[in-house]
């Protein structure tokens, strides 16, 4: 596509619910990057892949987060048993080679009630 | 530990200054990216450096490889240059791959007419 799709824009869930997080890169971008926002704060890396392989998910905040680009395109991000403090700016970007220019997504803005 | 401190952390300019904002980071990069977020929350890319000096309109980035340091300037400042501008570094791992992208919490820059 003509840019880094993020869906949904908005999810408002309940405590203990899964949620999956969708990023569809710029068409050919090989590297695929998680990230999160707090309000007023500055991004969290999470994970990112280039191709298909997640090459880094130190970011990851516990095992109820896992991310997976299966046919190194198209990326989810799942948070299983959301609590609140999972709440934030769920953001993606995207580059055409693993060190090249970032492009973002416009993000996900995930609330757990 | 790698880290990425920016300064300063807030910024109040009148219309016409000369800004800078600094990043220093505490290992060897692949590539450092300059970003600007508007108060909408989007994200867009201003520069991505790996080393010199790169300049696009009223925007100069420099980064001194050896001092592990980069600045943004804005020259002729003006008040749609308010913003968070936000650093982010790819740090370099051996064997060629690239490491994951660590974000600096930002510089909030407000411009008065």
């Amino acid at each position: 596509g003509a840019g880094v799709s993020q869906s949904p824009r908005y999810k408002v869930t309940k405590r203990g619910q899964d949620v999956a997080l969708r990023c569809d890169p710029i068409s050919g971008h090989v590297s695929l990057y998680w990230y999160r926002q707090a309000l007023g704060q500055g991004p969290e890396f999470l994970t990112y892949f280039n191709y298909e392989a997640q090459q880094d998910k130190s970011g990851l905040p516990n095992d109820r987060f896992s991310a997976e680009r299966p046919e190194g395109s198209i990326s989810t991000l799942t948070i299983q048993r959301t609590e609140q403090r999972d709440s934030a700016m769920y953001r993606c970007a995207s580059s055409l080679w693993s060190a090249g220019e970032l492009f973002f997504g416009e993000g996900s803005r995930l609330t757990v009630l | 530990k790698n880290e990425v401190e920016q300064s300063p952390q807030n910024l109040t300019a009148q219309e016409g200054e000369f800004i800078t904002i600094n990043c220093s980071y505490s290992v060897g990069i692949s590539a450092l990216h300059w970003l600007q977020q508007h108060p909408g929350g989007g994200i867009v890319s201003l520069f991505m450096l790996s080393s010199g000096k790169k300049k696009h309109g009223r925007l100069i980035a420099t980064i001194n490889i050896q001092e592990k340091h980069s600045s943004l300037h804005i020259t002729a400042s003006h008040p749609r240059d308010s913003a968070v501008y936000i650093c982010a570094v790819r740090f370099g791992y051996d064997g060629g791959s690239q490491g994951n992208l660590i974000f600096g919490k930002g510089t909030k820059l407000s411009v008065k007419p």
